[in-house]
């Protein structure tokens, strides 16, 4: 079946620290890959996402690679900020449904 | 643009109750979904449309239904409320062909 696993949470780190949040999927035929962030009392919004093997998305400093060798798309930040403190989703998008992970929670202190 | 429309923010509803959680988008979007959100298990999909007329089930469809009698519109119905219902839902809606999904701000449900 389609599924996605993140790396369990919380994370906290420090400002300026570089951020590695792992994901894996398993999916049948060519998935579209997405991470989406959620601030408190919101809905999720894109992130940023990537539709075929090699892309790499990338948004207000984030990063991350389609790897369809090891079926990852593990999100990275070079240098944190306080304002980037929320909770992460990596979801994959195939035949009509979207799967999320169950979301890895960032906090980031001064 | 209003974007993804939820109402109400929040509910409370006693065991047995009927409800509908209401879905509105202004983008013209094909598809359309409803997701509950549960500490720890991420995002489960409820139910999705790809179109007026059309629905399917998702992962966890037992007691909603749906129906999309217009593209704007994505009603949730709880048929008989029951405290596993206790959760925050979210419509989502984008278009066909891998684009990314518009959120709205979700509805806090507690079941007691």
């Amino acid at each position: 079946g389609n599924s996605v696993t993140q790396m369990e949470g919380p994370v906290t780190l420090s400002e300026e620290a570089f951020l590695t949040i792992n994901c894996t999927y398993t999916a049948t035929g060519y998935p579209s890959l997405f991470w989406y962030v959620q601030y408190p009392g919101e809905g999720l919004q894109l992130l940023l996402k990537a539709t075929k093997a090699d892309d790499k998305g990338s948004n207000k400093g984030f990063e991350a690679t389609y790897r369809k060798e090891t079926t990852s798309f593990h999100l990275e930040k070079g240098s944190v900020q306080v304002s980037d403190s929320a909770v992460y989703f990596c979801a994959l998008f195939t035949g009509n449904q979207f799967y999320f992970g169950t979301g890895t929670s960032l906090t980031v202190i001064p | 643009n209003a974007g993804v429309t939820q109402t109400p923010k929040f509910q409370v509803l006693k065991t047995g109750q009927s409800m509908t959680l209401q879905c509105a988008q202004d983008m013209n979007h094909e598809y359309m979904s409803w997701y509950r959100q549960d500490p720890g298990m991420g995002l489960r999909l409820i139910h999705y449309s790809v179109g007026a007329g059309i629905t399917d089930q998702g992962e966890v469809p037992n007691g909603y239904n749906v129906s999309r009698s217009t593209t704007e519109d994505f009603p949730l119905r709880l048929l008989s409320a029951a405290p596993s219902q206790t959760s925050v839902y979210f419509c989502a809606s984008s278009y066909l062909n891998n684009s990314p999904l518009h959120f709205g701000n979700g509805t806090r449900l507690t079941v007691t």
